[in-house]
């Protein structure tokens, strides 16, 4: 099945504790991106990936590390949490851009991962 | 910095009703996309309109892009309980790879 995950869904941690959220997709898919939702701002896009070794800044990257070393994988690393940082967090990946825009392609999201930092 | 924005905020309508919701942007646009979002669930890709069309249709749902007025609408059409849930448009700006997610619409179809 066609599907991207997230791991954990739920996680309760204390400020500066490093953790990183997994994110997998087994469609192929070149772009890929993280995104937090909080209540009354929509989603915010954090980074995003075009391919393996290429990454970029979202709107709201401050606090947030990722890296692109194999095309199925792109992993959201919180060096030092803290809890502004507590939010729902979505990764999400599309077909390649082919030298076009990111929204050419739909995304298809992961489940979500809902992280509290005390 | 958000470039949609969704309007109204949140919608409550009958069962067989039809509804309509509004997202407006800032800068030249590519592509618009509209996604789905039940509580809080991953987001589900409803439907795409890209910047040379005026109108798209898909089951029951239509959409229109006014790249004039920077803004598009959602209209679902005799609407179910089913369709209760969160609306978002999305879309770049232009000659950049970043999505840019309005703050939704939440719409509740009561049977």
């Amino acid at each position: 099945e066609a599907q991207v995950t997230q791991n954990p869904r739920y996680l309760i941690t204390v400020t500066g504790k490093k953790l990183t959220v997994t994110c997998s997709q087994n469609m192929n898919h070149e772009y890929m991106s993280w995104y937090r939702q909080d209540p009354g701002l929509g989603l915010r896009q954090i980074y995003y990936s075009m391919n393996v070794e290429v990454t970029d800044k979202g709107d709201v990257p401050e606090g947030y590390k990722v890296s692109r070393k194999e095309k199925r994988n792109f992993p959201l690393i919180l060096e030092s949490p803290s809890p502004n940082q507590t939010s729902l967090y979505f990764c999400a990946s599309s077909p390649g851009t082919s030298g076009r825009t990111a929204s050419y392609n739909e995304q298809f999201f992961g489940p979500g991962t809902r992280l509290t930092v005390l | 910095s958000q470039q949609g924005e969704e309007d109204p905020q949140a919608l409550s309508i009958q069962e067989g009703e039809n509804a309509t919701m509004n997202c407006s942007y800032k800068t030249s646009i590519n592509n618009l996309q509209w996604y789905r979002q039940n509580s809080g669930r991953g987001l589900v890709h409803l439907i795409l309109i890209r910047s040379n069309e005026r109108e798209k249709h898909s089951g029951r749902l239509r959409v229109t892009l006014d790249t004039s007025k920077k803004s598009s609408s959602l209209l679902i059409t005799a609407s179910r309980a089913a369709d209760t849930a969160s609306y978002f448009c999305a879309t770049d700006a232009a000659g950049t790879y970043k999505y840019i997610f309005g703050t939704g619409t939440r719409l509740k179809v009561l049977a």
